[in-house]
């Protein structure tokens, strides 16, 4: 079965001060792995898709990367308006379903 | 403006009631979805239609029906709903098609969200 696992489950920041926030996946058959951000009340956002190993992709201060495993998004210099969750999902084999993970709850504080 | 749209916003009912969650897309993508989202906020696929049909039919209660008049909007039903359907609920849509080829169609763009609470 495709599994997700984020870490961690939430991370406090001080602004300006760069981090990484993990996604690690189980799936036969890698199509895409995306990330999205949640602001409390709100649907979903689309930020990225990354489709192979060694992809990149950024975003003003964030940047995501993928390796065969792994999915990294790294934020840098943030500041308090990046506070929010960020799901990671993936898209395996034939199915056009998302499995997301558990998401990561981050605070920039100012 | 472009986006996918779901009404209610919030719904309050009574255990053993019927409701209704509508959903429309204005993006022009002819495959949509149903999420659930529970009290420890993982994201869930409960159902996916393209060009009416459905596709993906995960393993939900018989309750929950979906129904799509056509490919714009994807309606949700639920029957005699239970404490446990409390959660918000979330349509997407995509572009869809065999998503193999065409890898930017995998995108999935979500409504705002419909918080339904059973009492």
């Amino acid at each position: 079965e495709d599994q997700v696992t984020q870490s961690p489950e939430a991370l406090r920041l001080q602004e300006g001060e760069s981090s990484s926030l993990n996604c690690s996946y189980t799936v036969s058959g890698l199509r895409g792995l995306f990330w999205y951000r949640q602001d409390p009340g709100k649907g979903p956002e689309f930020l990225f898709t990354l489709y192979s190993a060694g992809e990149e992709k950024e975003k003003e201060r964030l940047k995501a990367t993928l390796t065969k495993k792994e999915s990294f998004l790294h934020i840098t210099a943030p500041k308090p308006e990046d506070s929010a969750t960020y799901l990671c999902a993936v898209q395996a084999g034939g199915a056009q379903k998302l499995v997301f993970g558990q998401g990561t709850r981050l605070t920039i504080n100012p | 403006d472009t986006a996918v749209s779901q009404t209610p916003k919030y719904l309050v009912t009574q255990m053993g009631n019927d409701k209704s969650i509508k959903c429309e897309q204005n993006l022009g993508h002819d495959t949509m979805y149903w999420y659930k989202q529970d009290s420890k906020k993982f994201l869930k696929i409960m159902f996916s239609y393209n060009n009416k049909e459905l596709i993906i039919n995960e393993t939900v209660p018989n309750r929950f029906s979906p129904k799509s008049p056509d490919k714009a909007h994807l309606n949700l039903h639920i029957n005699s709903l239970e404490l446990g359907d409390s959660a918000v609920y979330f349509c997407a849509s995509s572009q869809g098609g065999t998503g193999g080829k065409f890898r930017a169609y995998n995108e999935q763009f979500f409504g705002p969200g419909t918080r339904l609470t059973v009492l």
